[in-house]
């Protein structure tokens, strides 16, 4: 079975610092993806980050780049300089089922931005 | 070029009630996805769609059916309403790339 788990259900950070969510998986698929999705209280989920477990490098956009380590089945999330705006509920999910490309989130960490 | 939109945004239900979500995305996609959202939890596939025509069951479908008559739209139904599915429901689409695009969500109570 496919899982993901997010062992912070709250994080907390100073505005312009940096904080890393956790994250960790288990597939049996030997070709996957991996996502940070973020929902602000408008609810709607925003596509942050999204690595190919292919792919060795870590992924990079902008502010946000994830430490994906596969051995370990671990993709956490850093959020460098943290704005106001940050502040939100964040998934990690993870694709599954080949050409179906089902997702299976993790229950979320709520990140507080403190001013 | 709206995206993915949900109709409607919110709802309320007594218990037995009847419904239909819709769920209509502009941007020619092939595959289509319908989740629920419970607090303290990630979204749940319930059903989706792989082209037109075509519907399949996802982790937690009881409860619910679905329909593909267009492409562009992907309906979900409640025949049967019940306080266990007061969720928030989303909607989402994605092209042969493997990323996902979603709706605002819908929000439903049942009574």
């Amino acid at each position: 079975a496919q899982t993901v788990t997010q062992s912070q259900p709250e994080m907390s950070v100073q505005e312009a610092e940096t904080v890393t969510l956790s994250c960790t998986y288990d597939t049996s698929e030997s070709d996957y993806y991996l996502f940070w999705y973020k929902q602000p209280p408008s609810r709607q989920m925003i596509l942050v980050i999204r690595q190919e477990a292919y792919k060795q490098q870590n992924a990079t956009e902008n502010r946000f780049s994830v430490n994906f380590q596969k051995a370990a089945k671990s993709f956490s999330l850093k959020i460098s300089d943290s704005q106001l705006g940050d502040a939100a509920m964040y998934f990690c999910a993870s694709l599954y089922g080949g050409a179906t490309n089902k997702l299976i989130f993790g229950t979320g960490t709520l990140l507080a931005v403190q001013p | 070029n709206a995206g993915v939109t949900q109709t409607p945004k919110f709802r309320v239900l007594k218990t037995g009630q009847s419904m239909t979500l819709l769920c209509a995305q502009d941007m020619n996609h092939e595959y289509m996805y319908w989740y629920r959202q419970d607090p303290g939890m990630g979204l749940r596939l319930i059903h989706y769609s792989v082209g037109e025509g075509t519907t399949a069951k996802g982790e937690v479908p009881d409860g619910y059916n679905v329909s593909r008559l267009k492409k562009q739209n992907f309906l979900l139904g409640l025949e049967s309403a019940a306080p266990s599915q007061t969720s928030v429901y989303f909607c989402a689409s994605r092209p042969t790339s493997n990323t996902q695009y979603f709706g605002p969500g819908t929000r439903l109570t049942v009574l």
